[in-house]
This record gives structure tokens, C-alpha cells and sequence, in this order.
């Protein structure tokens, strides 16, 4: 079974802080993601990365760097949280697969409320 | 500009009856589609995908129809059970790398 795990479940951080989400998979997967799940507007892509030390912007990247220092792990990083920053935030990894037939796994995710 | 499109925010059905939950999609490059299921509190779990090169895939009381045409894929559960209460969300891909979800269907399935 594919695993990927998020460090932190719930966080409250206040406004102007730099966060840091850690994810792990041990599946060796080579693409590694971060999205957010807001109501009404279902999953938005941040960033996500196809290698070590490789990132692309998704969607959504403002107010957000990453780092994937290592294959195995993938790191979203708040520079200075504000409060439309409160959501939840869903790491995924996939197996890079010919003929883009990608199915990516979930972590379960990190409640972060900024106040 | 949205480019998968779930319109229906909420569906109820009655348990043992069948469950349809559509997705349009207006990119004509996407080439592999997706449904995954989530609990609150939880992430999304696969549940079954399709490639842009059929029109239909089954899996047990699962079943996924692709209409290239149309854009449009659908899901459906028969017979539905409460335990299949959750979000729906239905995602594609382009290129390999880079899955774009839908804003989620919540099925409600009544005992």
C-alpha cells in the first residue's frame, strides 16, 4: 500500500508566521504534490514536483514556496501565514508512468487555521 | 476558468438504488480521468479511473463512462450503500504530471 504521511494534523498558527507542512511517501514515487481543499472549490493544486530539487507552480502558488530536497519528501512552506491560508491542505505523490496514466495517493491531510 | 466542472454540489439517493455523479471537462487534451471518494477528515482515496482511449470501466459497483464527445464522464454506484456517503470528486489529467480536481459532488445514500 502506497503511504504518504503528513507530519502535522492540525495546526493553529498566528498571522505572519512561516509554516512549514512536511510530507513523507515511502513508495518511492517520483512526483510529489501539494493541494488545498476549500468548500465549493474542491482540490486547487499549489506546487508539485517531478524530481529532487525539481518544482512547478499549480494553480495557486502565491503565498507559498516548496522544497523537495530528497525523493521522499516534499515541503510546503507559508512564508508569513494570513488568515485566507486557513484550509486544508492535502499532500499526494504518484508514480511518473508513460502515457500520463498517473493515479496519485493522498496523505490525510493538515488543518491549519491561521489567526 | 474552471477546466473540470462537477455542477452538482450535493446528491441524495436511497440505499439500493443507483447513484449518478457527473464531471464535464473542457480541455480536450486531458487523457486520463479519475474519481476518487473522501471522508471528513480524511484525504481522497482512488477509486477508479478511465483513459481517454475507452468509453467505460468497471469495477465491482463502480462503473465509469467517458463520452470524449461531450467532454463528459460519469459515475455510477449500484446498488448504493450508506457507507458510500461522502464527497465525490472527479479529477484529469494532461501531460503526466499535473491532475486537476473537480469541486467535489456530496452523495448522501439514505438507509
Amino acid at each position: 500500500d502506497v503511504k504518504v504521511t503528513q507530519s502535522s494534523r492540525y495546526l493553529v498558527k498566528r498571522t505572519g508566521e512561516k509554516v512549514f507542512l512536511e510530507c513523507v511517501q515511502d513508495m518511492d514515487h517520483e512526483n510529489m504534490f501539494w493541494y488545498r481543499q476549500d468548500p465549493g472549490l474542491g482540490l486547487r493544486l499549489i506546487y508539485f514536483s517531478y524530481d529532487v530539487k525539481m518544482k512547478e507552480k499549480g494553480d495557486i502558488p502565491e503565498g507559498y514556496s516548496v522544497s523537495r530536497e530528497k525523493k521522499e519528501r516534499f515541503s510546503l512552506i507559508l512564508e508569513s501565514a494570513s488568515t485566507n491560508q486557513t484550509s486544508m491542505y492535502l499532500c499526494a505523490s504518484s508514480l511518473w508512468v508513460a502515457g500520463g496514466r498517473n493515479t496519485i495517493y493522498f496523505g490525510e491531510g493538515s488543518w491549519l487555521t491561521v489567526v | 476558468d474552471q477546466q473540470v466542472k462537477q455542477n452538482s454540489p450535493s446528491l441524495s439517493v436511497q440505499e439500493g438504488r443507483i447513484s449518478i455523479l457527473n464531471c464535464d471537462y473542457t480541455n480536450s487534451m486531458f487523457d486520463y480521468f479519475l474519481w476518487y471518494k473522501k471522508y471528513p477528515a480524511e484525504g481522497p482515496t482512488f477509486l477508479i479511473s478511465i483513459s481517454s482511449i475507452k468509453d467505460k470501466n468497471e469495477d465491482g459497483r463502480f462503473t465509469v463512462f467517458l463520452n470524449k464527445s461531450a467532454k463528459h464522464l460519469s459515475l455510477h454506484i449500484v446498488p448504493s450503500q450508506p457507507g458510500d456517503s461522502a464527497v465525490y470528486f472527479c479529477a484529469a489529467v494532461a501531460g503526466g504530471f499535473k491532475t486537476i480536481f473537480g469541486a467535489g459532488t456530496r452523495l448522501f445514500v439514505k438507509a
